[in-house]
This record gives structure tokens, C-alpha cells and sequence, in this order.
């Protein structure tokens, strides 16, 4: 079946650095929808962005990621970090195999300043 | 517009009492729906989805039971609550379609002493 993995538990960043999350997938289909999901605080999570297109950057609100088919990832950046970006991040493989997502187990990332 | 509403929004219950928890979906017609849960610090776990009324898969039990009486309504539950059923309970949606992304409701905080 799918699979997502992601960077294992806490990433913790000074503010103004550089992010970058990994995550990589496993799937049997060749058309993967891949997304980045983002879940601050007693909150819950909400669709950070999301792509299908090979080797095409997705940007929204300062974050931006490519996918990358050859190497089956689709790794979350950001050119420099803010506190209000701490919060846990998901990033989540749809395939045309199944018709529910498959989440990966998440990052915990951590700002300080 | 549509929107989703899960009650209660937060619960205390004493271990080995019943616990029904509830999700409905307002403005989408034949929503796939799914409950996760979210240990206090913990990750995302895909507990049950459903595609249609009176259908619904186990991804991960945790001695829960879910079921979807209407097609804009889902209904996690059970008859004995254990400590471990602490946590953030998290009703989502999304559309019978490839790419489409979740869209999860504010969540109900249970806490079981």
C-alpha cells in the first residue's frame, strides 16, 4: 500500500533560518496528488499546499515545495523562519489507488528566537 | 459554503463510561468522512472513513466503533472508555475525487480520568 515518511519528530530552528522538512512517499500509481498540511496549536490542521505536477514549485504563503517523481519526494522549504511558523506539519500521498489519503506521522517544528 | 461542526467540543468521562462523539457536514452531498485522533502531543491517526451512508472501514480501531447514519453525519463512539481514548478527536471531509484535499472540523478535546 501507500506510504509517507517524513523528517521524525522535532525540528527546532533559530528564527530567520532556513526550513526544510522532508518527506518522501511510496506508491504503485505514477500520478500522485502529494500535500503539505499544517496543524498550529490547538487548532486543527488546514491545507498548507498541495501538487501534481513533476518537478513544478508550489508556493503559498512564504512555504514552497517541489515534486519530485524520480526520487518520490515532496519536501516542504521556506527561506527563513518566522515563530509563527512553529507547529506540526503532515505532509499526505492520494493516489489513484485509494480514495483516502495516507498522512505521514508528522514534524513537530519549533521557532525560537 | 460548507461546513462542518463536531460536538461536543470538549468532554470529561470517567473510564468505563460510553462515549458518543459526532460530526456533520453541511453544503457537500455524498462526502467521504473520516475520524482521526490525536494524542495530547501526539500525531495524527486515521481511525475510520466512510464513502457512503451505512458503510464504514476500520483503519485503527483503539476499542472504538464509528458508524454514518445520514449522509452528512458520522458518529465515533463506544461503550467503555479507557484512559488511553484521551486525546483530540478530529472529524474531516473531502470529495470522492483524486487530488482533492481534507478539510477537518474544529475537533472535540476528550479527556477520560
Amino acid at each position: 500500500g501507500d506510504s509517507v515518511t517524513q523528517t521524525e519528530g522535532l525540528v527546532t530552528l533559530t528564527e530567520g533560518l532556513p526550513v526544510m522538512l522532508n518527506c518522501t512517499y511510496q506508491t504503485i500509481y505514477s500520478n500522485p496528488f502529494l500535500f503539505w498540511y499544517v496543524q498550529h496549536l490547538n487548532e486543527s490542521p488546514r491545507l498548507l499546499l498541495k501538487s501534481f505536477t513533476d518537478n513544478k514549485r508550489t508556493e503559498h504563503q512564504g512555504f514552497h515545495a517541489t515534486l519530485h517523481k524520480s526520487s518520490s519526494s515532496f519536501h516542504l522549504q521556506k527561506s527563513s523562519a518566522q515563530l509563527s511558523d512553529s507547529a506540526l506539519y503532515y505532509c499526505a500521498l492520494h493516489s489513484g489507488g485509494n480514495y483516502k489519503p495516507t498522512f505521514g506521522k508528522g514534524t513537530s517544528l519549533v521557532v525560537h528566537p | 459554503a460548507q461546513t462542518i461542526h463536531q460536538w461536543p467540543v470538549a468532554e470529561i468521562k470517567a473510564v468505563g463510561s460510553p462515549l458518543s462523539l459526532g460530526c456533520t457536514i453541511k453544503g457537500k452531498s455524498s462526502p467521504n468522512l473520516y475520524w482521526y485522533w490525536q494524542a495530547t502531543g501526539g500525531t495524527l491517526q486515521q481511525l475510520f472513513y466512510s464513502i457512503t451512508v451505512g458503510q464504514v472501514e476500520s483503519v485503527v480501531q483503539l476499542n472504538l466503533s464509528a458508524s454514518r447514519p445520514k449522509d452528512d453525519q458520522f458518529i465515533l463512539s463506544t461503550e467503555k472508555l479507557l484512559l488511553s481514548h484521551s486525546g483530540f478527536y478530529l472529524c474531516a471531509w473531502d470529495l470522492r475525487d483524486w487530488g482533492v484535499e481534507q478539510y477537518f472540523g474544529p475537533g472535540t478535546r476528550l479527556t477520560v480520568l
